[in-house]
């Protein structure tokens, strides 16, 4: 069964402009991953946060994680065209490393 | 990087074929491999967990006998659609993790197969 929701589910802007998807999850965990996806495409792994962490930054990329409201979030900065793609988070409840559960994801566009 | 190969990328067959996709770890040895199921505009449904040497653990609702999962090695598991139907149209998408039993691990996926079913 799925573990979380995305919101927004889709999401529209222009280049530069900052893109922020959340993810609210039901149980507890261990971590939590985003995703990107392109259509049509496998999953490219971006970023994992885990349990103990409240923060955490990869190049244009910024992840909070607030386990007390069982929620996440992703941020995109000076986004670009090639940002487009759908996003997922994804948790990891388990210490002994058993399969994710995704969330519905969020469409991004980018527009230039 | 870890790389996870998928194959073939799209199948279009007939109806009642058996469809084999196989998913192997490049650089590394995956005791476990995931499959997904992707319907359009939807997130991904796992629909089992491939152990090597082991039969594989299937999700609540999706057929053993019809989903055939093999982990004969380190490095490739196989998923077969056995006598497909149009419902079994759908983006099946492989991961695997590096090591059994390691939690704080990325997953690595494959780019992912569209099966097609006429």
């Amino acid at each position: 069964s799925q573990q979380g929701e995305e919101d927004p589910q889709a999401l529209s802007i222009q280049e530069g402009e900052n893109a922020t998807m959340n993810c609210s999850y039901k149980t507890s965990i261990n971590n939590l991953q985003w995703y990107r996806q392109n259509s049509g495409r496998g999953l490219v792994h971006l970023i994992l946060i885990r349990s103990n962490e409240r923060e955490k930054h990869s190049g244009r990329l910024r992840v909070t994680l607030d386990t007390s409201k069982k929620s996440s979030s992703l941020l995109i900065t000076a986004s670009r065209a090639a940002d487009t793609a759908s996003y997922f988070c994804a948790t990891d409840w388990s210490q002994a490393g058993t399969a994710l559960i995704f969330g519905k994801g969020t469409t991004l566009s980018v527009s230039s | 990087g870890a790389v996870v190969s998928q194959h073939p990328s799209r199948v279009i067959c007939k109806s009642g074929t058996s469809v084999k996709i196989e998913c192997r770890s490049l650089d590394f040895q995956a005791t476990t491999m995931f499959w997904y199921r992707q319907f359009p505009k939807q997130s991904l449904m796992l629909m089992a967990t491939s152990n090597e040497g082991s039969k594989a653990t299937y999700e609540q609702g999706v057929e053993k006998d019809k989903f055939l999962i093999n982990h004969a090695s380190l490095t490739l598991s196989t998923l077969t659609v056995t006598s497909a139907h149009p419902e079994d149209s759908s983006f099946y998408i492989c991961s695997a993790r590096k090591l059994r039993g390691k939690s704080n691990q990325p997953q690595h996926f494959g780019d992912g197969t569209r099966l097609s079913i006429l």
